[in-house]
């Protein structure tokens, strides 16, 4: 059974500290993985889509990495406004029934 | 360019009775999904449609159930509604099948809530 995990389940950052979010996969055939943010009673936001292993992205502090078994999301110098819950999701199978995590609650203070 | 729009924005509703949400998706996005957000569950696939076609479906009992329309904008209808229905609806698109893109976008989501 496709699944999805995420650690760690809440991480806590001081201004200008940096860290790493991983997202672990265990899919039948991987048609693309997915990072989003969802700040609290809102809608997911769509950060990056990685398709195959060794592809990376980034935009402002954030960096995206994929392996053949997980994600890493990377957050350099955090500012409080990074603060929410990032989600990692992946598609397989064709039927694109995306297969989310439980996410990671971010909380970055000044 | 506007996003995913979903309306209403909140709901309330009694147990047994039916709740009708709907969603506009991105213009020129053919394929709409529909996905619920229960406190504690994550995100949970519900339904998937493309030219105006249900093309997946999720775990979830008959009653979860919807449609897409020529403009492609699309309604989620959940009948008998139960307690545990309670959950933040999200409905997100993609410019669909005949688009090697499939990332999905989201909307705000509605928020039901069943009394």
């Amino acid at each position: 059974e496709d699944q999805v995990t995420q650690s760690p389940e809440a991480l806590r950052l001081q201004e200008g500290e940096s860290s790493s979010l991983n997202c672990s996969y265990t899919v039948s055939g991987l048609r693309g993985l997915f990072w989003y943010r969802q700040d609290p009673g809102k809608g997911p936001e769509f950060l990056f889509t990685l398709y195959s292993a060794g592809e990376e992205k980034e935009k402002e502090r954030l960096k995206a990495t994929l392996t053949k078994k997980e994600s890493f999301l990377h957050i350099t110098a955090p500012k409080p406004e990074d603060s929410a819950t990032y989600l990692c999701a992946v598609d397989s199978g064709g039927y694109n029934k995306l297969i989310f995590g439980a996410g990671t609650r971010l909380a970055v203070h000044p | 360019e506007a996003g995913v729009t979903q309306s209403p924005t909140h709901l309330i509703k009694t147990r047994g009775q039916q709740a009708t949400l709907r969603c506009s998706p991105i213009s020129g996005h053919t394929s709409v999904y529909w996905y619920q957000q229960a406190l504690g569950l994550g995100l949970q696939f519900l339904l998937w449609y493309d030219e105006g076609e249900e093309r997946n479906r999720g775990n979830f009992p008959p009653r979860f159930s919807g449609r897409q329309f020529p403009n492609y904008s699309s309604e989620l209808n959940v009948n008998a509604l139960e307690l545990e229905d309670s959950a933040l609806y999200l409905c997100a698109s993609s410019p669909g099948q005949a688009s090697r893109q499939e990332t999905q976008y989201f909307g705000p989501g509605t928020r039901l809530l069943v009394l």
